[in-house]
C-alpha cells in the first residue's frame, strides 16, 4: 500500500522557470515532511523539510509547501537551473526521531538550458 | 553535512553466492541506520531498521534469513544476501539518522548496484 504518492513520474521546465513536484499521502499520522534529490546510481540527498506545525518552509530556491487539509505537499524550485535535473522523492514519517521514513515514487525533473 | 558511506560501489556474483555490503557513518554516531532497495524506477522500499546492538526490524515481506543485517556499532551496518540470485539484483542504499544530536533527517550512503548472474 503506497501511503506516499508522486502521481507525476516526470516533469520538463524550462531554465529559469518555475519547478512544481507534487506530492499526497494518505495517512493523517504523518507529521513530518522531508524531500530528496536523487542522481542515478547514488544515494539520494536531503533537500529540505517541514513538520506539520508549519504550512510553507522556505531555504534559497526551495519552497515546499504543505497542505494537510488536502494532504498534499509541494516543492517549489525557482529558478530552475539545468543541475537542478535529478530525480525527487517525498518522504513522510509519523515523529522526526528515529521513525522510518515512507517514500513517494519519484517525479523525474528534466531542466532544459 | 554528515556523510555516510557504502561499500562495495557495485558488485557482481554468482548465484548461489553470498554479498555482504558495508554502511559506514563517517562522521556521527548512528543509532539507527535503515536499508532500502530500489528497483528499476521504482521508489525505495525499507527492508529493515537496525538499531545498534539489537536485532533489525523487517518490514513485511522481507526475508530475515535472506538479508541479514548486522549492527554491531554505532559507525558501522552490515547487509549480508545471503544465496543470492539473479531477482535478488538491484540497487541497495543505506541511510543512518544522527542519535546524538537528535538531527532529524536521514543520510543516505551512496548505494551498492549488486547484480547477481
Amino acid at each position: 500500500d503506497q501511503q506516499v504518492k508522486q502521481n507525476s513520474p516526470s516533469l520538463s521546465v524550462q531554465e529559469g522557470r518555475i519547478s512544481i513536484l507534487n506530492c499526497d499521502y494518505t495517512n493523517s499520522m504523518f507529521d513530518y515532511f522531508l524531500w530528496y534529490k536523487k542522481y542515478p546510481a547514488e544515494g539520494p540527498t536531503f533537500l529540505i523539510s517541514i513538520s506539520s506545525i508549519k504550512d510553507k518552509n522556505e531555504d534559497g530556491r526551495f519552497t515546499v509547501f504543505l497542505n494537510k487539509s488536502a494532504k498534499h505537499l509541494s516543492l517549489h524550485i525557482v529558478p530552475s537551473q539545468p543541475g537542478d535535473s535529478a530525480v525527487y522523492f517525498c518522504a513522510a514519517s509519523v515523529g522526526n526521531t528515529g521513525n522510518q521514513f515512507y517514500f513517494g515514487t519519484g517525479t523525474s525533473l528534466t531542466v532544459i538550458p | 553535512g554528515a556523510v555516510v558511506s557504502q561499500h562495495p560501489s557495485w558488485v557482481i556474483c554468482k548465484s548461489g553466492t553470498s554479498v555482504k555490503i558495508e554502511c559506514r557513518s563517517l562522521d556521527f554516531q548512528a543509532t539507527t541506520m535503515f536499508w532500502y532497495r530500489q528497483f528499476p524506477k521504482q521508489s525505495l522500499m525499507l527492508m529493515a531498521t537496525s538499531n545498534e546492538g539489537s536485532k533489525a526490524t523487517y518490514e513485511q515481506g522481507v526475508e530475515k534469513d535472506k538479508f541479514l543485517i548486522n549492527h554491531a556499532s554505532l559507525t558501522l551496518s552490515t547487509l549480508t544476501v545471503t544465496s543470492a540470485h539473479p531477482e535478488d539484483s538491484s540497487f541497495y542504499i543505506c541511510s543512518a539518522r544522527d542519535g546524538m544530536t537528535g538531527l532529524d533527517t536521514q543520510y543516505f550512503g551512496p548505494g551498492t548496484r549488486l547484480t547477481v548472474l
